[in-house]
């Protein structure tokens, strides 16, 4: 079975760094292009960032540009988005998702920043 | 940045109604065009994309059409289990998603 399952959500202070972190498995996970999406509580989602399968190509949204760093190892079949500088506005629910020639989602993580 | 106007953001509909959500690029993206179907908890699914295909196992009364900056996803009978809320992404260059279209029970 195809799965993305993330995890390292929590709450943070603001100004604080977070790591999340996303396993795939049942697929050939270098193969595919990653991303990270997130959604703000009663919100629409919002694409962060890219990453090609062999970490050549990254993009970012405008909006985490310089304070979040995609990253993906394929000898773990994880991908990662490292958080830094968070700010309550950061607080979402975070999606990894394959949305190329597969689509796959993983379940979603929230991560809540406050003091 | 290409930015996406999607619309209406809600409508209300009636079980067996046609249903139409429309997209609107800021430029050009050809077909590069995706519809995702989310329910409430639940991870976003995709229904169509270049801006026509239907996902394997998506129910044949989805459709998607247009090309360049105008795009459209089509719910020929709409069936309880359609209520949810729909976007269309972008990915001719980075990724943008549309507001969001809520479809609610009339």
């Amino acid at each position: 079975e195809v799965q993305l399952v993330e995890s390292g959500g929590g709450l943070v202070q603001p100004g604080g760094s977070l790591r999340l972190s996303c396993a795939g498995s049942g697929f050939t996970f270098s193969s595919y292009e990653m991303n990270w999406v997130r959604q703000a509580p009663g919100k629409g989602l919002e694409w962060l960032s890219y990453i090609s399968g062999t970490s050549s190509t990254i993009y970012y949204a405008d909006s985490v540009q310089g304070r979040f760093t995609i990253s993906r190892d394929n000898a773990k079949n994880s991908l990662y988005l490292q958080m830094n500088s968070l700010r309550a506005e950061d607080t979402a629910v975070y999606y990894c998702a394959s949305m190329g020639r597969m689509d796959c989602w993983g379940q979603g993580t929230l991560v809540t920043v406050s003091s | 940045d290409i930015q996406m106007t999607q619309s209406p953001s809600s409508l209300s509909a009636s079980v067996g109604d046609r249903v139409t959500i429309t997209c609107r690029a800021s430029q050009d993206i050809r077909n590069d065009l995706a519809w995702y179907q989310q329910k409430p908890g639940k991870a976003p699914k995709r229904l169509i994309d270049g801006a026509s295909s239907l996902q394997s196992g998506v129910p044949s009364r989805f459709s998607g059409s247009g090309s360049g900056t105008e795009f459209t996803l089509t719910i020929s009978s709409l069936q309880p289990e359609d209520f949810a809320t729909y976007y269309c992404l972008q990915h001719s260059s980075y990724r943008t998603f549309g507001q969001g279209t809520k479809v609610e029970i009339k």
